[in-house]
Parts: C-alpha cells; structure tokens; sequence
C-alpha cells in the first residue's frame, strides 16, 4: 500500500464550486505539506503543517485552506474555485529537520471549467 | 530568502550518451540541497541529496551530483542514459534551519533511442 494517498486522483469542477481534496499517511511523519505544479513553474508551497495545532501559509496561499484532522490526515481545500486553480496537486509529508527528504503522493489533477 | 534556478527547462539526449542537468541556487545561510524525479503520472521521489561533508553525492539510478560552494551549483549528472531516464527532474534547496524547502521550475528529460 502506498504510504501517502490522495482523494481524488482527478476532479473536474465548475467556477464557484467548493472542493476538497485530501491526504493521508502511513509513515508518521509529523511534517505534512500542500503543493501546486503549473508547467513550466515547478512546485509552489500553498500551506504546510509541522503538527496537528501549528499550520502556516506558504508562497500562494490566497484561495486556498487547510485542515489538518490528526496527525495522518491534511485537507486542502479551494472555497470558490477559479480556472486558474487548475494544476496539479501534490501532498508531502517528511520528518523533522530540513534535512530530511519528502515523500510524495501521486497527486490530483483538478481542472476548473 | 533561498532560490533554485535550474538552466534547462527541456534536454533531448540520445540513449547511452551522458547526460547533466544544471542548478544553481541562491542562499545567505549554509543549504541542503536535493534531486527529485518525476515519472510521468507519479509524485516526486528523491534521487539523492547533499547535507555534508563529500561535495560528489551519488544517488539511485546511477545518478550523481556534485556541491560546488564557490559557483552555487548542485549540478546532476550520468554517465549513460537510459529510455526510462525519461522524466522530469527537480532541484531543490533548504535552508539549515529553515522550514521550507523550495523547489525549481525542473528539467524534463526526453532520452532518444
């Protein structure tokens, strides 16, 4: 089983509509991030967790939130989805410490019509 | 803040010929600096990664990078590629002491046959 999974794999959506996506994980990590990937812009930080009570924004946060359930599970949700919210989404997670790698789910591709 | 610049946006390279894929980063504190890859339809996976110490790292898949502080590069290198090389690449810095990591635009490798 993969040890971090993503719901949904893809989703297409309207303008206006409220979506979530989730993430869950198996390595317990306490570290749990939300990114974006556009071609051509590589991975931008919208929100990461360094446990359940401390969540920051990152670099493109705007129309975006979280919600981190427990220590497995991180939600990232659009409030009134636009088109240009169209990308793909990757959930990380990694221990403490910078120095360690993170771990990837296999992401979701949403697409706002 | 940090910033990680990578060269190449795409490198055709014909099968079993060497390759490299350029990074250069941008930091007023010592880094951590890292290689993913990217398979097509798949999250990021670490390649390998510098903490310390030996400025030639060596990672999966016959992989190699090497540190130079002077140039503030982290270039990737192989010395003979193979079709499932195929990929996108990503380079990726963190700050010692940091919280973040940021990642480059990547380089999409395409391998010839």
């Amino acid at each position: 089983d993969a040890d971090v999974t993503q719901t949904p794999r893809n989703r297409i959506t309207k303008t206006g509509k409220r979506i979530m996506l989730e993430c869950s994980q198996t390595k317990g990590h306490d570290r749990m991030y939300w990114y974006r990937q556009d071609p051509g812009l590589g991975l931008r930080l919208i929100y990461y967790s360094f446990d359940v009570k401390d969540i920051n924004k990152g670099e493109i946060s705007d129309g975006y939130s979280v919600s981190r359930q427990a220590q497995a599970k991180f939600s990232l949700s659009l409030e009134s989805a636009i088109p240009n919210q169209t990308a793909l989404y990757f959930c990380a997670t990694s221990r403490g410490q910078g120095w360690n790698e993170q771990f990837f789910g296999p992401g979701t591709r949403l697409t706002v019509l | 803040a940090q910033s990680v610049t990578q060269l190449d946006s795409q490198v055709p390279v014909f099968e079993e010929a060497p390759v490299e894929l350029r990074c250069n980063y941008s930091s007023s504190v010592s880094v951590y600096l890292f290689w993913y890859v990217q398979y097509p339809n798949q999250g990021l996976q670490l390649l390998l990664k510098y903490l310390s110490g030996s400025t030639l790292v060596k990672g999966i898949n016959g992989f190699e990078a090497e540190f130079n502080k002077s140039q503030t590069s982290f270039h990737l290198r192989k010395p003979s590629v193979h079709i499932s090389d195929t990929a996108e690449y990503f380079c990726a810095v963190s700050e010692t002491g940091g919280f973040k990591t940021i990642f480059g635009a990547g380089t999409r490798l395409f391998v010839k046959a």
